[in-house]
């Protein structure tokens, strides 16, 4: 049960695009579509972004974006704004019920 | 309004154990997967414990196997970690979420195990 790597920080300039990454492997991010991506900011409980690959739940502003390309999806916050300043999160199912998160990204906007 | 409220937590020995409980209102309890997450101060989650709306299938990170057991009692909207031999790198806030997507979360519970 090895956490999926993300990078430790990204960032970006206001109304810019950051993109992080979410690398698993065959057996967890390649082998299904339940990849997830949490904002939590300093202090809070983590909030669902983004559900099965790509989709958003209600109320998450259609900036948020997700993908998915063989053993490594990606999360893109396009026009940055200051309050997406966060850490980001990946998640996969791995099979045999069980979750894994990623490593954490610290997304900082210049 | 969909509530989790964690509760439960605190200082322990090492070695010693604590029941976290996770009271929810605003969604149907006994209709969904329910999951425990923790993080350890500064550092990023991690997943726990999940189980089956009506408690027939559980799964355990290989950290906590045999050590920790995920529980419910949709009668009270209740869920439960029961953990046992607890040890330094269990120091976590914990916190419960639902669904396999883990749309929602509590607030999360602090437990502090010393040495």
């Amino acid at each position: 049960q090895s956490a999926l790597t993300q990078p430790p920080s990204a960032s970006g300039s206001p109304g810019q695009s950051v993109t992080i990454s979410c690398a698993g492997t065959s057996s967890d991010v390649g082998a299904y579509n339940y990849v997830c991506w949490y904002q939590q900011h300093p202090g809070k409980a983590p909030k669902l972004m983004i559900y099965e690959v790509s989709k958003r739940p209600s109320g998450v502003p259609d900036r948020f974006s997700g993908s998915k390309s063989g053993n490594t999806a990606s999360l893109t916050v396009s026009g940055l704004q200051a309050e997406d300043e966060a850490d980001y999160y990946c998640s996969s199912y791995a099979g045999s019920n069980i979750f894994v998160f990623g490593t954490g990204t610290k997304v900082t906007v210049l | 309004e969909v509530q989790l409220v964690e509760s439960g937590g605190g200082l322990v020995q090492s070695g010693g154990s604590l029941r976290l409980s996770c009271a929810v209102s605003g969604f149907t309890f006994s209709g969904q997967w329910m999951h425990w997450v923790r993080q350890a101060p500064g550092k990023g989650l991690v997943w726990v414990s999940r189980i089956k709306f009506d408690g027939s299938i559980t799964g355990y990170a290989d950290s906590v196997k045999g050590r920790f057991t995920i529980s419910r009692d949709n009668a009270k909207n209740t869920l439960y970690l029961q953990m046992n031999s607890l040890t330094a790198e269990d120091t976590a806030v914990y916190y419960c979420a639902k669904t396999d997507w883990l749309d929602y979360w509590g607030q999360g519970t602090l437990v502090t195990v010393t040495s």
